[in-house]
């Protein structure tokens, strides 16, 4: 059964400092990689897409991907109190085939 | 362009009465996703759909939930006889048909309170 997994947390890190957040994934045949942002009683928004070995920048975000070590990671620099939420991994191979979100790491930005 | 549209964003029903959930995906996209949130858990997989077909149902439970996405108008979440543990957030997603990848976009959710 294809997986993907998340430590559920709670990671705790202090603000201004970097957040690491780590995914893996069981099916080799996964060829796009995402990352959403949930805050409490809200719906799940896409903050990172990533589909090639390989970091990925948007801001303050970095996405990585390992392919042969089936890892993904999102790393958050300059860390904000706003950015207190559950972090999203997921996982897909193509459009016929469902994406699979892991848990969710719920992250808390210490002020 | 509009994002993923759901109503209604709140839903109260009875024990025993029908319940119907509308996404409207974003413009362009083909394919819909439906998932269920109990509050402080993860997301759960329930039905993936493009117009007119069921690409995967394996979430959805085998009595009382159904789900279709015609090829004119939303798709729509149909939960008769409802329970009190179908009590939840009902979240739709929406994707674009596109070889290469899936990124999906989620609408707001209905929060389903049967009483």
């Amino acid at each position: 059964q294809k997986e993907v997994e998340q430590n559920s947390g709670p990671l705790s890190v202090p603000e201004g400092a970097i957040a690491s957040l780590n995914c893996t994934y069981s099916d080799r045949g996964s060829q796009s990689f995402f990352w959403y942002r949930q805050y409490s009683g809200k719906s799940p928004e896409l903050i990172m897409s990533i589909y090639s070995n390989g970091d990925k920048e948007d801001g303050r975000f970095t996405a990585q991907l390992n392919k042969a070590s089936q890892y993904v990671s999102l790393l958050i620099r300059d860390s904000q109190p706003s950015d207190s939420a559950t972090y999203l991994c997921a996982a897909g191979m193509n459009r016929d085939d469902k994406i699979i979100f892991g848990k969710g790491t719920r992250l808390h930005i210490l002020p | 362009n509009a994002g993923v549209m759901q109503n209604p964003r709140h839903l109260v029903r009875r024990r025993g009465q029908e319940a119907r959930l509308r996404c409207s995906p974003m413009k362009g996209h083909s394919h819909v996703y439906w998932y269920r949130q109990l509050p402080e858990e993860g997301l759960k997989f329930m039905v993936y759909l493009q117009k007119e077909n069921i690409i995967d149902e394996s979430g959805m439970p085998k009595e009382r939930f159904s789900a279709e996405f015609p090829k004119e108008g939303p798709s729509i979440l149909r939960i008769q006889q409802v329970v009190r543990g179908d009590s939840a957030a009902y979240f739709c997603a929406s994707s674009p048909l596109r070889e290469w990848s899936t990124e999906a976009f989620f609408g707001q959710g209905t929060r389903l309170t049967v009483v």
